[in-house]
């Protein structure tokens, strides 16, 4: 099926860094989602973002829908163990509902 | 306002057999959609409902199928079970499933095929 371009693939950080991960796509999409999946557990939507330039911040996470339309990126700040687990991007496209996800990025962080 | 409820939560089944998903949607959403989760694979749809119709659909074989009743809740249903169908289902509502509605996933239903 088809799928977004995430990375990166996977994150091993030290407890206070701050992360950075983007996803890509080779299609203009009209809406980005950010979910984080614990492990046995569904995934939990993070933030939504409509526009093109759009910044949405929820609490230490801030993610961007790319001007190009074609990308996002989600930023995690002084990030803390309980922010361990996977997270997806997620596009939905013009003239379609279906959501596309992104291959995940895995993210651990020592304390 | 209860969230989405995926049951059973865990499932084991041998190859050859069938076996059935249910999914019941936030109060208020009228869109479920079903996707396939595997390590090697990730999130991949199969199909998505929207009253009673299925308006989406994945690329998967016949073997999947669905359906979804008046009140919104949805079933899916796998025939002729294969080791490759081991995999977490997951399904999600929103709203009405049209541009720029959020989507909020259940638990999900982890299902082993031995």
């Amino acid at each position: 099926g088809q799928q977004l371009n995430q990375s990166p693939q996977s994150m091993f950080i030290q407890e206070g860094e701050d992360v950075s991960m983007n996803c890509t796509s080779s299609s203009i999409f009209n809406t980005w989602l950010w979910y984080k999946q614990d492990p046995g557990e569904g995934p939990v939507l993070l933030i939504a973002l409509y526009k093109a330039g759009e910044l949405t911040s929820n609490g230490r996470l801030t993610a961007q829908f790319g001007i190009t339309r074609k990308d996002s990126f989600l930023n995690i700040s002084a990030s803390i163990p309980s922010d361990v687990g996977i997270y997806f991007c997620a596009g939905q496209g013009r003239n379609t509902d279906k959501l596309i996800f992104g291959t995940g990025t895995r993210l651990q962080v020592f304390p | 306002k209860a969230g989405v409820t995926q049951t059973p939560r865990y499932l084991i089944k041998t190859r050859g057999q069938q076996v059935t998903l249910s999914c019941s949607p936030i109060s208020g959403h009228r869109s479920v959609s079903w996707y396939q989760q595997t390590p090697g694979q990730g999130l991949q749809f199969l199909f998505e409902y929207f009253s009673e119709t299925q308006r989406n659909k994945g690329n998967f074989p016949g073997r999947f199928s669905g359906r979804q009743f008046s009140n919104s809740r949805s079933e899916m249903n796998v025939s002729t079970l294969e080791l490759g169908d081991s995999a977490l289902y997951l399904c999600a509502s929103s709203l009405d499933g049209l541009l720029n509605t959020e989507a909020f996933f259940g638990q999900g239903t982890r299902l082993t095929v031995v």
